[in-house]
């Protein structure tokens, strides 16, 4: 089975921390994302990486940035907490059409819920 | 513009119960996937279904079918008898086909089953 790994469930930081939030998958895909779940708006996607050192903006990127320097980690940073970041925090990983023999769904990790004071 | 619009936020139904969810969706591509994911109390995501956009056929799984029509842009969700253990958070989502493209989410649906 595809494992999606978080590094924390739960996360309090204090408004103007630098925040990192981990996210490692096992199989080998080469899409990566991070969305952010807030209630009544759903996932929004803050940032999602092809491959390797490549990365692109979604539709909320500001306020975060990511890193991804090998193919099973993606890092999503916080610059400097707000409290408007609270959230719960969700990455997901894909295979890539045509090699995607699962129908191009994403895997989810369990997902970090953040609070900033 | 791709939108997915989920209207119900949250359902409570009796256990045993149909019950439906309905998502509708936007976009101009004339090919697209429709998904439907399960987020249970745990947090984690789960892929439940996957439709293309030239497949308007009917699916049944088990307890679960889904009802997709182009003519409305609508692609219902509906648990037959359900149970407790379907108690979740169920959301719709859109993409294009292609490794680079994104998927767009619906706000969910908040569903109880109650014993």
């Amino acid at each position: 089975d595809v494992k999606v790994t978080q590094s924390s469930r739960y996360l309090v930081k204090r408004t103007g921390e630098k925040v990192f939030l981990e996210c490692v998958q096992d199989m080998d895909h080469e899409n990566m994302f991070w969305y952010r779940q807030d209630p009544g708006l759903g996932l929004r996607l803050i940032y999602f990486s092809y491959d390797v050192k490549m990365k692109e903006k979604g539709d909320i990127p500001e306020g975060y940035s990511v890193s991804r320097e090998k193919k099973e980690r993606f890092s999503l940073i916080l610059e400097s907490a707000s409290t408007n970041q609270t959230s719960m925090y969700l990455c997901a990983s894909r295979q890539v059409a045509p090699r995607d023999t699962t129908n191009e769904k994403l895997f989810f990790g369990s997902g970090t819920q953040l609070s900033v004071l | 513009a791709q939108k997915v619009t989920q209207a119900q936020t949250e359902i409570s139904v009796v256990e045993k119960e149909d019950v439906t969810l309905d998502c509708v969706y936007e976009t101009r591509d004339t090919t697209y996937y429709l998904f439907w994911y399960k987020q249970p109390p745990s947090g984690e995501l789960v892929f439940l279904i996957r439709r293309n956009s030239f497949d308007e056929q009917n699916e049944i799984s088990g307890r679960y079918s889904w009802n997709f029509q182009k003519s409305t842009s609508s692609f219902n969700f509906t648990i037959t008898a359900s149970q407790v253990v379907d108690s979740a958070v169920y959301f719709c989502a859109l993409s294009k086909p292609g490794g680079y493209n994104k998927l767009i989410f619906g706000a969910g649906t908040r569903l109880a089953v109650h014993p």
